[in-house]
């Protein structure tokens, strides 16, 4: 199991904003360990969206932001596009039961 | 660019050996990079294996760390797999990737694009 819980799925429609929350403890976000997030489309591997909790690789849109408060991270798409669609996750690292990186559980997103 | 390469199929007791083939990159790069694998059952979610560095050696997911080995072989630019005694459970998606980072909250970029292996008699 994570130690980074995600909601499922989210929605929403083309244009829209969404937010993906990550939902971590004081072992791992709470710790201040970085947050990042993968965009993985169907049938394909993932990819890099925001490093260090708020930055975006180059060729990555600026629709999508990150963000980190506490013991949780989120993720949010703007202006939300067709292309959109697919499984975001997080990862974190955390220092508890002999120390380990982590995805999160995944969130499905669909455009309405 | 990273291309993962092994076998397609496992039975079950048996070891599993993956390679990883970087191009485009060296992989005794002086720096802080951790070659990476992680996998994906199938319908399922990314679980950290382990990482390598050239520097540091390796580190493992804890729920893993007695059936995993992981090396480089700089001299063909390649990193390895081992994974011993698998099992239906071993059955995924298996990723290669490039970490950057400190080995606390490395982040993975760029990704291979995968290779499934099935565990099955």
């Amino acid at each position: 199991q994570s130690v980074l819980t995600q909601p499922p799925s989210v929605s929403g429609a083309p244009g829209q904003r969404v937010t993906i929350s990550c939902t971590g403890t004081s072992s791992n976000i709470g710790a201040g360990y970085d947050v990042h997030w993968y965009q993985q489309l169907p049938g394909t591997a993932p990819k890099l969206l925001i490093y260090r909790n708020t930055n975006r690789p180059s060729g990555v849109s600026d629709r999508f932001s990150g963000s980190r408060s506490g013991t949780s991270a989120s993720l949010a798409i703007t202006g939300l596009q067709a292309e959109d669609e697919a499984d975001y996750y997080c990862q974190s690292f955390d220092n508890s039961l002999g120390a380990s990186e982590f995805f999160g559980t995944g969130t499905k997103v669909t455009v309405l | 660019q990273l291309r993962e390469s092994g076998p397609g199929l496992a039975h079950p007791s048996e070891t599993l050996s993956l390679t990883c083939t970087v191009s485009g990159d060296s992989i005794s790069t002086i720096g802080e990079y951790y070659w990476t694998w992680i996998r994906q059952p199938p319908g399922k979610g990314l679980e950290w294996i382990g990482y390598v560095s050239y520097t540091r050696g390796a580190t493992y997911n804890p729920s893993l760390r007695s059936r995993v080995t992981l090396s480089i072989d700089a001299s063909k630019n390649q990193f390895s797999l081992i994974l011993s005694s698998v099992t239906a459970a071993d059955s995924a998606v298996y990723y290669c990737a490039k970490g950057w980072g400190d080995g606390k909250g490395t982040y993975f970029d760029p990704w291979g694009q995968g290779t499934l292996v099935t565990v099955s008699s």
